[in-house]
């Protein structure tokens, strides 16, 4: 079975500065993928970055970029020059892909709180 | 793109009534799941479905709950009875198969239920 843990329930940081959040996983298989997710306080959930688990660079979108340590079963999510519109949960989640039924499991959240 | 489409919005409604949600995947994606997400249980995979045919229903809590997929477009979450327990943001996802690992789910706005 695969585990996701977020061990940070909340988090502030001031704006402009950079802030990592904390996604762990657990898995037996070698080919997977890492997803992180955004959900503001409206309510919908966003896309923001995706990490293959043979990827040998680590991924980057815009200000998002992904510290993908495959040893230590880590994928921290890093978010630089934080602004006040980062505030939201932010959901790290995994896919197997031997598992034909294309499910992702996701961790617990992280609220990321940016302050002014 | 329309994305994913779930209605409605908001419902309210009282125990012991029936609910029924509905949701429109993106064209051509031919994997659909319901999550329901509350503060105590986080983001839960309820059920998912692979060319309109259930695949993994483990996570539906109790017969009370039932989906259906009756064609590519089209995909409903019924509660019957209802119960205050189930107040939660109802979420339905598609994605396409294929690409290898990199499967991104594409989330609808959520419907939020409250069963009073």
């Amino acid at each position: 079975a695969q585990k996701i843990t977020q061990t940070q329930p909340g988090m502030f940081v001031q704006e402009k500065e950079a802030v990592t959040l904390d996604c762990t996983y657990d898995t037996s298989d070698q080919s997977y993928g890492l997803f992180w997710y955004k959900q503001p306080s409206s309510g919908e959930m966003i896309f923001l970055i995706y990490q293959g688990s043979y990827d040998e660079q680590n991924a980057t979108e815009g200000r998002y970029s992904l510290n993908f340590q495959k040893a230590r079963k880590s994928a921290n999510l890093v978010i630089s020059a934080s602004q006040l519109g980062d505030s939201a949960m932010y959901f790290c989640a995994m896919r197997v892909i031997v598992d034909a039924g294309n499910m992702l499991t996701f961790g617990g959240g992280t609220r990321l709180m940016v302050k002014p | 793109d329309a994305g994913v489409i779930q209605s409605p919005r908001h419902e309210v409604t009282e125990m012991g009534q029936e609910v029924t949600l509905r949701c429109k995947p993106i064209s051509g994606h031919d994997y659909l799941f319901w999550y329901r997400q509350t503060m105590m249980r986080g983001l839960e995979l309820l059920i998912y479905f692979n060319n309109n045919v259930p695949i993994d229903d483990s996570g539906m809590p109790e017969d009370r709950f039932s989906a259906k997929m009756p064609n590519a477009s089209f995909s409903t979450l019924k509660i019957q009875p209802s119960e205050p327990r189930d107040s939660a943001v109802y979420f339905c996802a598609s994605t396409p198969s294929g690409r290898g690992s990199y499967n991104e789910q594409f989330f609808g706005p959520g419907t939020r239920l409250t069963v009073l």
